[in-house]
């Protein structure tokens, strides 16, 4: 299994610009989100999703956008980068757990260092 | 407001030293609470507790959760360079959502 993977590694885009960032897993994860990561922020969610077809936002989801229309994928899309999203993102998947009881840990991908000048 | 709180934000000890690293939360419908290491790269996971009173451990490290007052603690005893990370607390609640707090930098000096 590769786990979690994430492209690109690195990133450097202008202000304006758009990209993807991909995340992809082969453990067959219903839930899969997405989590910046500032100096002295901690994580904090963007975006996350339960399952093909079903997204929903975390804490800090203005300027991105999320769709799941499998179950391995889970990209993100900067519409229009600002130097306010330069960070480190990061992509994690879990199993589901139950409707009751969330139980399990996260897998978390290599991370992608996007810098937007 | 959900929230997770670490202190300290940072640490220096010299190695052979213990460490406890300190967690607390204010977390709607508490699931679970998560350790993870991070070495310059994605978080490692170390622990999951849920239960209060029942300490988890793996070789130096070791956990504990109390559910009433609400905190969490993880103790390194013996400390060596390679515990040099940054330590997250991670908190499971509401809606599938695991709240992180800011992390403690833990660096041992040889």
């Amino acid at each position: 299994n590769a786990g979690v993977t994430q492209t690109p590694k690195f990133q450097v885009l202008k202000t304006g610009q758009s990209m993807t960032l991909q995340c992809a897993q082969d453990m067959n994860h219903e839930y899969m989100s997405w989590y910046r990561q500032d100096p002295g922020m901690g994580l904090r969610l963007i975006h996350y999703s339960v399952g093909a077809g079903i997204t929903d936002q975390g804490e800090v989801p203005n300027g991105y956008n999320v769709s799941r229309s499998t179950t391995e994928d889970f990209p993100l899309r900067l519409l229009s980068a600002a130097p306010s999203q330069t960070s480190v993102y990061f992509c994690a998947s879990r199993p589901l757990g139950t409707s009751q009881i969330t139980y399990n840990e996260q897998f978390f991908g290599p991370g992608t260092r996007l810098t937007v000048l | 407001e959900d929230k997770v709180v670490q202190s300290p934000l940072s640490l220096v000890v010299h190695e052979g030293d213990t460490v406890t690293l300190n967690c607390s939360y204010e977390v709607t419908n508490f699931r679970s609470l998560l350790w993870y290491k991070q070495e310059k790269k994605a978080p490692t996971f170390l622990f999951m507790l849920t239960s209060s009173g029942i300490e988890k451990k793996s070789g130096r490290l070791s956990s504990i959760l109390d559910k009433k007052e609400l905190f969490s603690i993880l103790n390194i005893t013996a400390t060596q360079t390679g515990d040099s990370a940054i330590y997250l607390c991670a908190v499971g609640g509401t809606g599938n959502q695991f709240y992180f707090g800011t992390g403690t930098s833990l660096t041992v000096i040889p």
